[in-house]
């Protein structure tokens, strides 16, 4: 069974203080790994999709790393507006109609 | 923009009441998704579809059904709600291949 965990399940941050959050996955062929940012009480907002390991993307004070099992989203000197919830999420070359699992989040509190 | 729209952000039923909620998208995609989160729960995949008139199971099935009669339209049935159905409710479509999906903003549904 496919399974995707992330950590820490929360994280309060000081403004500039840079961080790193954790998104490992055991899956049986992986078509592709995608972070997501959610604010309360909206959907998530596609952020990045990664497809093998070593591949890096980046968006403004967001980074994504992959290896062969784990991804990591990098959060350097984040800023409020940096507050959500990070969802990673994982699709397998298995999975019918682009399916995808996800992990259970990531809280970020960043405090000015 | 493109866009994957929820018909209600808010809605209050009763307990034995059916549900409708309804979900547009406009982005001429071929998937199209219905997931429930809960705290400390994630994203849980209730339904999907990959085409017209087509349905697949997720993993939380049981107490809900769905319809797809046009490729743009994906609707989420609770036959008769009850109060452990009550969620946020998550629509969202995907092209074909390893992309991500949209979301919607989410319907908070709350069973009395």
């Amino acid at each position: 069974e496919d399974q995707v965990t992330q950590s820490p399940e929360a994280l309060r941050l000081q403004e500039g203080e840079s961080s790193s959050l954790n998104c490992s996955y055991t899956v049986s062929g992986l078509r592709g790994l995608f972070w997501y940012r959610q604010d309360p009480g909206k959907g998530p907002e596609f952020l990045f999709t990664l497809y093998s390991a070593g591949e890096e993307k980046e968006k403004e004070r967001l980074k994504a790393t992959l290896t062969k099992k784990e991804s990591f989203l990098h959060i350097t000197a984040p800023k409020p507006e940096d507050s959500a919830t990070y969802l990673c999420a994982v699709r397998t070359v298995k999975a019918a109609g682009n399916k995808l699992t996800f992990g259970g989040g990531t809280r970020v509190l960043v405090k000015p | 923009d493109v866009k994957v729209t929820q018909s209600s952000r808010y809605l209050v039923k009763r307990t034995g009441e059916k549900v409708f909620l309804e979900c547009v998208q406009d982005m001429d995609h071929e998937n199209m998704f219905w997931y429930r989160q809960d705290p400390g729960l994630g994203l849980r995949l209730i339904y999907f579809s990959y085409d017209v008139k087509m349905k697949e199971k997720g993993d939380i099935p049981e107490g809900y059904s769905v319809s797809r009669e046009k490729k743009e339209r994906f609707s989420l049935i609770l036959e008769s709600a009850s109060t452990n159905q009550t969620s946020m409710y998550l629509c969202a479509s995907s092209t074909q291949g390893a992309y991500g999906y949209t979301f919607g903003s989410g319907t908070r549904l709350t069973v009395v």
